[in-house]
């Protein structure tokens, strides 16, 4: 098993520029997270989703989107970027419920410029 | 509001010594589980320990124990004769049963070096 795997490791944007980041697990796990982690701090829930086409914000939503068309993928969307959304992303996924720990992905560096 | 203070930033200790990281949480919900996440300089996040609010039990395994006291809201993590490879950044993190979500309140985190 891979368990949760993220891509790109490393990405700079301009100010203004789109990408997507992607996430995938294969662990059959419903639930699924992004989190970001800005320097010195804890990290923060962006969206979540308890399945697949089941999607819902977090703390920080603002400047991102989300989909989840399977339970493998859920893939985190940033339109217009910003240099507030220069962080580290993390996905990370669980067999659902507050009860069960939540595996991360090995995260993503984000530079925006 | 739920939240989780883990009031030391950084901690810096000399290998083999004890060293015990603290973790207040706040919260509203009488069901809620309690985690200690590990994030080594290579950046994952890695899961030590889930404590629910019903099992006040301590735990150990191996050099890590931890201390869960509902009567004062904290979660603490002790490591034992520390060793470098214990150097990290360590998150306590809160989950509450009402969401049913598992979404995670996290810490700020405490950054631990443990120097040769």
């Amino acid at each position: 098993n891979a368990g949760v795997t993220q891509t790109p490791k490393f990405r700079i944007l301009k100010i203004g520029q789109s990408m997507t980041l992607q996430c995938t697990q294969d662990m059959n796990h419903n639930y699924m997270y992004w989190y970001r982690q800005d320097p010195g701090m804890g990290l923060k829930l962006i969206y979540y989703s308890v399945g697949a086409g089941i999607t819902d914000k977090g703390e920080v939503p603002n400047g991102y989107n989300v989909s989840r068309s399977t339970t493998e993928d859920f893939p985190l969307r940033l339109e217009l970027a910003a240099p507030s959304q220069t962080s580290v992303y993390f996905c990370a996924s669980s067999w659902g419920g507050s009860l069960h720990e939540q595996f991360f992905g090995p995260g993503t560096r984000l530079t925006v410029l | 509001a739920q939240k989780v203070t883990q009031a030391q930033t950084e901690i810096s200790v000399v290998e083999k010594e004890d060293v015990t990281l603290d973790c207040v949480y706040e919260t509203r919900d009488t069901t809620y589980y309690l985690f200690w996440y590990k994030q080594p300089p290579s950046g994952e996040l890695v899961f030590l320990i889930r404590r629910n609010s019903f099992d006040e039990q301590n735990e150990i395994s191996g050099r890590y124990s931890w201390n869960f006291q509902k009567s004062t809201s904290s979660f603490n993590f002790t490591i034992t004769a520390s060793q470098v490879v214990d150097s990290a950044v360590y998150f306590c993190a809160l989950s509450e049963e009402s969401s049913n979500t598992g979404k995670l309140i996290f810490g700020q985190g405490t950054t631990l070096q443990v120097k040769p």
